[in-house]
């Protein structure tokens, strides 16, 4: 079974613009996190989204954004790029339907790098 | 009060030494406790999950959960260099929280 696919791998991208990352689960998998990564902070929670609703939201401004397709594909959209948002950004897909009893498994990441 | 707490270390262990990680949490509510591992520059990759009090046992790993103490454990037996990671410890409630890791470092 192939494993969760995030892309690109690497960005770079200058203040101010906008990005968007994708993410491809875990076959079968209807459950997509969204984590960001960074030195100081450890991992911290984005979003999830199951069956095309979003299902938790963590703690970050509206500048940060994401959505679920129907073939549970999953993109996140950062506006208005700062230099604080340089990070790792990491996906996890789950078989998890109605609880959190199911492993995340993570993808490669996306390194983001705001100049 | 951070949701989960552990030790960040670093910790160093002889090579064949057992290596014993901790991790608390919070949120008594939590039914889902994992292990993480991640190498410098790559993604957590799973070790262990335990539901249950007691110990969970998959090859050189152990996983202790102490739901009255909130209280996991992950134990490395005859610890490797290629143990060398950050390990990470996963609550899962109404949502995951994570550690921020506890860095191993085995020595030759």
């Amino acid at each position: 079974k192939a494993g969760v696919t995030q892309t690109p791998r690497y960005l770079i991208k200058t203040r101010g613009q906008q990005v968007t990352l994708s993410c491809s689960p875990i076959s079968g998998h209807r459950s997509v996190s969204w984590y960001q990564q960074t030195p100081g902070q450890g991992l911290q929670f984005l979003f999830e989204y199951f069956s095309e609703t979003q299902r938790n939201k963590g703690n970050f401004p509206g500048r940060f954004s994401g959505r679920q397709f129907s073939n549970s594909r999953s993109e996140m959209n950062v506006s208005t790029l700062e230099l604080g948002d340089s990070a790792l950004y990491l996906c996890a897909s789950s078989s998890s339907t109605g609880g959190y009893n199911s492993p995340l498994h993570f993808g490669n990441g996306t390194r983001l790098t705001v100049t | 009060q951070k949701e989960v707490e552990q030790n960040s270390g670093p910790l160093s262990v002889p090579e064949g030494a057992i290596a014993s990680l901790n991790c608390t949490y919070s949120d008594r509510g939590s039914q889902s406790f994992f292990w993480y591992r991640q190498y410098s520059g790559k993604s957590p990759e799973l070790i262990m999950f335990i539901y249950s009090n007691g110990d969970k046992e998959d090859g050189r790993f152990t996983a202790q959960l102490n739901k009255a103490s909130q209280y996991v454990s992950l134990l490395i037996r005859d610890s490797q260099p290629s143990d060398s990671a950050t390990y990470l410890c996963a609550v899962a409630g109404n949502q995951f929280y994570f550690g921020t890791g506890t860095s191993l470092t085995v020595i030759p």
